[in-house]
């Protein structure tokens, strides 16, 4: 069946450092894929996404790029804000289920002043 | 466009009670799911709806949870004589669609649930 890896956390970064959360899939076919951040106490909010392969998503400073061969779909920041601080979800949904999503662990991301 | 919606956002129960959420999803949206959230875990899918018709249930839905989506609008999820493993977090999402690569879910805020 469909599944999501991702790095463990909590990942402790300073202000103005480069961000990477790694992710990588297991499905049939090409899924979609997407990431979902969530602030304290509150739901999930969608990052980015891409539907195909290397499509590349981005929103807010934020990119990810769709790697078929690798089945991998880690984000990236150049610059993080103390304001980034959040739990990151990985998910993807495919063909047994489209709209379906199956979430990585999440991965806490920390940034300090 | 004010975005899912869901109520309560905490509930507190004893052991043994039924509690109910509610969710409403985006305007016009005909797509809603719900999902569980455990303490640091990602969402698992609990069930679907397109439009009025629940289309699938996943396995951890046992018999003790009922949801319903009776106009296509607004849903509920019942979960009765409730047990401390039912402490979570319930997120509510809806889409636009009929199913396929594009399709994008928005989540609500989430209803934390809490079993004594």
């Amino acid at each position: 069946g469909n599944s999501v890896t991702q790095m463990e956390g909590p990942v402790t970064l300073s202000e103005e450092a480069f961000l990477t959360i790694n992710c990588t899939y297991t499905a049939t076919g090409y899924p979609s894929l997407f990431w979902y951040v969530q602030y304290p106490g509150e739901g999930l909010q969608l990052l980015l996404k891409a539907t195909k392969a290397d499509d590349k998503g981005s929103n807010k400073g934020f990119e990810a790029t769709y790697r078929k061969e690798t089945t991998s779909f880690h984000l990236e920041k150049g610059s993080v804000q103390v304001s980034d601080s959040a739990v990151y979800f990985c998910a993807l949904s495919g063909l047994v289920s489209w709209g379906k999503l199956q979430f990585g662990a999440g991965t806490q991301v920390v940034v300090t002043p | 466009d004010t975005g899912v919606s869901q109520d309560p956002r905490h509930k507190i129960t004893k052991r043994g009670q039924n509690v109910t959420f509610r969710c409403d999803p985006i305007s016009e949206h005909n797509r809603l799911y719900w999902y569980r959230q455990t303490l640091g875990q990602g969402p698992e899918f609990l069930t679907y709806f397109q439009n009025e018709a629940q289309l699938e249930k996943s396995r951890l839905l046992s018999d003790r949870f009922s949801a319903e989506r009776p106009k296509g609008s607004f849903s509920t999820l019942e979960i009765q004589r409730t047990e401390q493993g039912d402490s979570a977090m319930y997120l509510c999402a809806s889409s636009l669609g009929s199913g396929g690569p594009r399709e994008t879910q928005y989540f609500g805020p989430g209803t934390r649930l809490l079993v004594l």
